[in-house]
């Protein structure tokens, strides 16, 4: 199995300013016969279902504020929020697509 | 827009059957491109991918190898949905248990999920 884990484990910012989470994968997830990184980024409020928000590593799901980016490549990937809003204030989830199971790092926690 | 309504008992007996539903709407259980899984998330496990079913000219399955004795995930063409059956179930499978919609592997969308608690 592919282990995925997530530092920190919980992170405060004040509003305005970036948020950066890191992720690391077990082995790589990085398929090379079509170029593509096979890694996820979950949004998760309180009483919620997760949300994605990136998948391919750095491709922004529809939707999601351009304030989000992903980046990284084979076994190491950040999520970035470039200027922190209220509404961030989650748990935030990296999983891997790459072959089951699609195991998720343990999450980290957003604060202002 | 696709919606997921999950069903079933949020109490099951030690050793007994967890056994849950997910009803589909907007989209087709037997679509060519989706898969249809299950997640489970507790505090002490945190996010757990169990596994899942989908159609490519015939039906497939993967199973997380934690669960992979006990797990069960089937398609009902008839009703648009799928089920997940867990055997042998302990207090260690209390969660919060999700259904969820990937489109090829990429999970993108999740039902509201349900709690199921394991306990006498």
């Amino acid at each position: 199995d592919i282990v995925m884990t997530q530092s920190p484990d919980s992170l405060a910012v004040s509003l305005g300013e970036r948020a950066t989470i890191n992720c690391k994968s077990s082995q790589s997830v990085f398929y090379s016969s079509n170029n593509k990184t096979y890694l996820a980024w979950y949004q998760q409020k309180p009483g919620q279902p997760p949300k994605l928000l990136i998948y391919w590593a750095s491709t922004r799901e529809s939707g999601v504020p351009d304030r989000f980016s992903g980046s990284g490549s084979a076994t190491d990937f950040t999520l970035t929020i470039s200027t922190l809003q209220a509404e961030d204030v989650a748990i935030y989830y990296c999983q891997h697509y790459y072959t089951p199971p699609y195991n998720f790092g343990q999450g980290t926690k957003l604060e202002i | 827009q696709v919606q997921l309504q999950q069903s079933g008992p949020g109490l099951v007996k030690p050793s007994q059957t967890l056994s849950l539903t997910c009803a589909i709407s907007g989209d087709s259980v037997s679509s060519n491109s989706a898969a249809w899984n299950w997640i489970r998330q507790s505090p002490s496990r945190g996010l757990e991918w169990l596994g899942r079913t989908y159609y490519r000219s015939k039906w497939y399955n993967d199973y997380a190898v934690s669960v992979k004795s006990r797990i069960t995930v089937n398609p009902d063409t008839s009703k648009n949905q799928f089920s997940l059956h867990l055997s042998s179930v302990t207090p260690e499978d209390t969660a919060v248990y999700y259904c969820a919609k990937s489109r090829g592997s990429i999970i993108d969308y999740f039902g509201q999920g349900a709690l199921v608690t394991v306990s006498s």
